[in-house]
């Protein structure tokens, strides 16, 4: 089946520095990817749709300044919290679309911020 | 989409089945009912789903009542690697393009 990867699979960083979070579709290619946020105990909220090449869609009360995302090609998607504060903590997760009925998810990023 | 709901938590013996039910009262007709799980601390997986007819594979059985307001995600033989939550959805997409809204998922656990 297709694989999605996310790197780092773990991250600790200092309050008011930024984090890049890089999704890739390992062998095939993901017009449409999304960006997952799941805080302890809770479930998975949509944070934005990115599509390659265009700018990527947020759900309301993400801030787009704050959470970067770009989709520069088919196979790769990056987001990045900018100043990361404690409040930003959380599981990252994205998943990509290969045209079939199944949504591929990466294994998810821990994003701890101190 | 149509809303789901499920029981928040439930116990599976190992080597049994495991019966989870989601009721989807809402769903429109060209929505499907899918099955994802969540294994603590990884990414979702998707398990199976169906529009109205039962759907089985290798992971899990899928049985859709004939009204669609609700089904029932089969594990025959449940094992202690099947612990996670399971989240039932609703999506009137099949070809994954959609985003997914998870609700709170039913926890199950497999006890030995």
């Amino acid at each position: 089946g297709a694989v999605v990867s996310q790197h780092p699979s773990r991250v600790i960083c200092k309050s008011g520095t930024s984090v890049k979070i890089e999704c890739r579709s390992l062998d095939f290619q993901a017009t449409t990817m999304f960006w997952y946020r799941q805080f302890p105990k809770q479930s998975l909220m949509l944070m934005a749709t990115s599509n390659e090449g265009s700018k990527a869609t947020y759900e309301q009360g993400v801030e787009k300044d704050k959470f970067l995302i770009n989709h520069a090609s088919l196979t790769l998607s990056t987001l990045t919290v900018t100043s990361a504060h404690p409040e930003d903590s959380s599981f990252y997760i994205c998943s990509a679309s290969a045209g079939d009925y199944e949504q591929y998810f990466g294994p998810g990023t821990r994003l701890t911020v101190t | 989409d149509a809303k789901t709901t499920q029981p928040p938590s439930m116990d599976c013996a190992e080597g049994r089945a495991a019966n989870l039910p989601c009721n989807h009262s809402t769903i429109s007709g060209n929505e499907y009912v899918y099955w994802y799980r969540q294994i603590h601390s990884q990414g979702p997986q998707y398990i199976i789903h169906g529009l109205k007819n039962n759907e089985t594979n290798e992971m899990a059985s899928l049985i859709i009542t004939e009204d669609r307001k609700s089904s029932t995600l089969i594990l025959p033989h449940a094992t202690l690697r099947d612990t996670a939550v399971y989240y039932c959805i609703a999506d009137s997409d099949q070809t994954g393009a959609n985003n997914l809204f998870f609700g709170t998922g039913t926890r199950l656990t497999v006890i030995p």
